[in-house]
C-alpha cells in the first residue's frame, strides 16, 4: 500500500523559505511510471499545482511560481522535498505531496494527507 | 497558458443524475482526470484517462470527453456524493486543475 506523508514546520515567517518533505512508503521513487509532486490548497479555494519531479531529477514547475519553487529528491530515494522562497501570507495553504501517473496525463493516484502551513510573523 | 473551466456549483436531487462539466480548448485532445474532495480530506481520484475508474470507485461515476468539454456523470446520486469535484489535465509540462465544482445533493 502506497503512502505519502508530508512533514515540516506549520508556521513560517514572511520573506522566509517554506520547506517541506514527503516520505514515500510502499513504492520506489526511482520508478519510471510516476512523477512526484506538490499541490496546495489555500483556505476555501481550489487546488493549485506547484511542480513535480521525475526519478531522473527532471523537474516541471508552475509558471506562476517557477521563480520561487524548488523540488528535489533525497539521495535515499525515500523522500522528496519542496522549497518555496520569499513567502507571503498568500502562501498560507494546505500543502499536499502527490504521486502522478506519467502515462495518464499526470493523474494523481495517491495523495498525502496534507499539511497546513501558515505564513505569519 | 491552458485553462480548464468549471461551473462553481451544481445541484441534484438524491437518486437523480448529476453532470459536472469541464471545458477547455480542444479538450478532447487531452486526457482528463476527475477528483472528489470532501471537507478536510485529501482529494480522491475517481476518473482517469477520460473514462477509467480506479479500483474501488463505484460504477455510478463515469466520464466522457468530446470536443471542448469533458463531463463527469454521477448516476443515482447519493447524499455521500456531496463534495467538491475537480478536473485536471496535463499540457506542455504543466499540471492544470479546473477551479472546482461544488455538488450539492438536495
Amino acid at each position: 500500500q502506497v503512502q505519502l506523508q508530508e512533514s515540516g514546520p506549520g508556521l513560517v515567517k514572511p520573506s522566509e523559505t517554506l520547506s517541506l518533505s514527503c516520505s514515500v512508503s510502499g513504492d520506489a521513487i526511482n520508478s519510471t511510471t510516476y512523477y512526484w509532486g506538490w499541490i496546495r490548497q489555500s483556505p476555501g479555494k481550489g487546488l493549485e499545482w506547484l511542480g513535480l519531479i521525475y526519478y531522473t531529477g527532471s523537474t516541471y514547475y508552475s509558471s506562476s511560481l517557477k521563480s520561487r519553487v524548488i523540488i528535489s529528491l533525497d539521495p535515499s530515494r525515500i523522500h522528496f522535498s519542496l522549497q518555496l522562497t520569499s513567502v507571503t501570507a498568500a502562501d498560507t495553504a494546505v500543502y499536499f505531496c502527490a504521486r502522478h501517473v506519467v502515462v495518464a496525463a499526470s493523474a494523481v493516484d495517491y495523495w498525502g494527507q496534507g499539511t497546513l502551513v501558515t505564513v505569519s510573523s | 497558458s491552458y485553462d480548464l473551466t468549471q461551473s462553481p456549483s451544481v445541484s441534484v436531487s438524491p437518486g437523480q443524475t448529476a453532470h459536472i462539466a469541464c471545458s477547455g480548448d480542444k479538450l478532447a485532445d487531452k486526457y482528463i482526470s476527475w477528483y472528489q474532495q470532501t471537507p478536510g480530506q485529501s482529494p480522491v481520484l475517481i476518473i482517469y484517462q477520460d473514462s477509467n475508474r480506479p479500483s474501488g470507485i463505484p460504477e455510478r461515476f463515469s466520464g466522457s470527453n468530446s470536443g471542448n468539454t469533458a463531463t463527469l456523470t454521477i448516476s443515482g446520486t447519493q447524499a455521500m456524493d456531496e463534495a467538491d469535484y475537480y478536473c485536471q489535465t496535463w499540457d506542455t509540462g504543466t499540471v492544470i486543475f479546473g477551479g472546482g465544482t461544488k455538488l450539492t445533493v438536495l
